[in-house]
């Protein structure tokens, strides 16, 4: 089974800072992996996904993340942090194969506070 | 965001009460899902549902009752609750269940059980 760990609970950069936020997963094959952000109060809106290709990915509201298979990672990045980026992070894997074997796993989650 | 939208946004409801969440979806998406979100732990796949039939049922208390009348639309009667069930319910949905199929979200009712 797959399983996705983000190790950082919580993060705190000033605004205009660049963000890295951790993302690792373990499944024996090539995963799907997403990217989510939650405003409180508020659902989980996608940021981004890697399927195949690229490792390096493009997201919404200027962020990135990249595929490192060898460290099984797929950390999200922003070159510079604005205030209205604080919310919760998720990442998730969906692996499994086709049909009812597919499942979506999320992390724990890491949630961002962004000083003035 | 409008493609998946939940009522109602919040609800009390005593341990013995009945209610019903509602779910839609504007997506033209054929696989919808509940999740529940608990303070402190991951999200929890709780249904799934493609072209209308159950195809997951993780181990959801019988309490929790899905139904799914079309693909548009996805309910969850709620009967006899306790106070660990109170949480964020998120619905979702997608093109399809399986595969490389994102996954979109509504903004979930938050339900306390008292």
């Amino acid at each position: 089974a797959q399983s996705v760990t983000q190790p950082d609970i919580h993060i705190t950069v000033s605004e205009g800072a660049s963000l890295e936020l951790r993302c690792n997963y373990s499944y024996g094959a090539t995963p799907y992996l997403f990217w989510y952000v939650q405003s409180p109060g508020q659902g989980l809106q996608l940021l981004l996904k890697y399927f195949s290709g690229d490792t390096l990915v493009q997201g919404i509201k200027g962020f990135e993340a990249e595929f490192k298979r060898s460290q099984s990672s797929f950390n999200l990045r922003k070159p510079s942090v604005h205030w209205s980026d604080a919310a919760e992070y998720f990442c998730a894997v969906g692996a499994g194969g086709g049909g009812s074997n597919y499942k979506l796993t999320f992390g724990k989650g890491t949630l961002l506070t962004v000083n003035p | 965001e409008t493609g998946v939208t939940q009522t109602p946004r919040h609800l009390v409801m005593g341990m013995t009460n009945k209610k019903s969440l509602k779910c839609e979806q504007h997506l033209g998406h054929n696989a919808m899902y509940w999740y529940k979100q608990s303070a402190k732990k991951p999200l929890e796949l709780m249904f799934v549902y493609n072209f209308k039939e159950q195809t997951e049922n993780n181990s959801v208390p019988s309490r929790f009752s899905p139904e799914c009348p079309n693909s548009s639309h996805l309910f969850l009667h709620l009967h006899t609750l306790q106070p660990e069930d109170s949480a964020l319910y998120l619905c979702a949905s997608s093109r399809e269940s399986g595969g490389r199929r994102e996954q979109y979200f509504g903004p979930g009712t938050r339900l306390t059980v008292t």
